[in-house]
């Protein structure tokens, strides 16, 4: 089945410093890839949607200028966290929709651990 | 606001036992709701939608409209079913992908 692959899988970064994690669609394009954050033993909140060629869309409540998504190509999305501070770590998951897939058909990522010492 | 409620964190049975994990949802419009399934150190994935009106690994799961709940069932749960499960809705109708979870459900199938 299609693959929806994030990197990297864990990744702890300083206070201050901005760290960009990717996610790529393998096997299909995806025109729209959503991102989510969890936070250990909570449920995933959907943070942003990643749309290519275009603007993203933010959730309320989430700080654009400090979550940076880019969508340059149809098989890759990127979220970068800017001047990334301890309250930042967490568990962030994408995911992408296959247009050509049975009911819009979402994949989702393994998941990028950010810890921010 | 739109919301997806999960009221166990917890569920644990035994191995052939009946299994239900509860999900409720806030009403609005025509829903579109999901369970998806998280295996130790394993992405998440599709278990069922409510349009496919399916079975999978034994799994169901019935819209109730009136009662605003998409609870999932199992006759005779297995130990292989523990895994986290999370109900979940679309929030664009028939536009798949942007989703609001519940809380999660942790199920533990014991022998």
């Amino acid at each position: 089945g299609a693959v929806v692959s994030q990197h990297p899988s864990w990744v702890i970064c300083k206070s201050g410093t901005s760290v960009k994690i990717e996610c790529r669609s393998l096997d299909f394009q995806a025109t729209t890839m959503f991102w989510y954050r969890q936070f250990p033993k909570q449920s995933l909140m959907l943070m942003a949607t990643s749309n290519e060629g275009s603007k993203a869309t933010y959730e309320q409540g989430v700080e654009k200028d400090k979550f940076l998504i880019n969508h340059a190509s149809l098989t890759l999305s990127t979220l970068t966290v800017t001047s990334a501070h301890p309250e930042d770590s967490s568990f962030y998951i994408c995911s992408a929709r296959d247009p050509t897939g049975a009911g819009n058909t979402i994949y989702f990522g393994e998941g990028s651990w950010l810890t921010v010492v | 606001a739109q919301r997806v409620t999960q009221p166990e964190k917890l569920l644990s049975v035994f191995k052939g036992a009946p299994v239900e994990l509860k999900c409720n949802y806030s009403y609005s419009g025509s829903p579109e709701l999901f369970w998806y399934v998280q295996y130790s150190r394993q992405r998440l994935q599709l278990l069922l939608r409510h349009i496919s009106r399916e079975s999978i690994k034994g799994f169901t799961a019935d819209l109730n409209k009136g009662e605003t709940s998409f609870h999932l069932k199992k006759p005779f749960a297995q130990e292989e079913d523990s895994a986290m499960y999370y109900c979940a809705r679309n929030l664009i109708y028939n536009q798949g992908g942007k989703l609001i979870f519940g809380q999660g459900t942790e199920l533990s199938v014991k022998p």
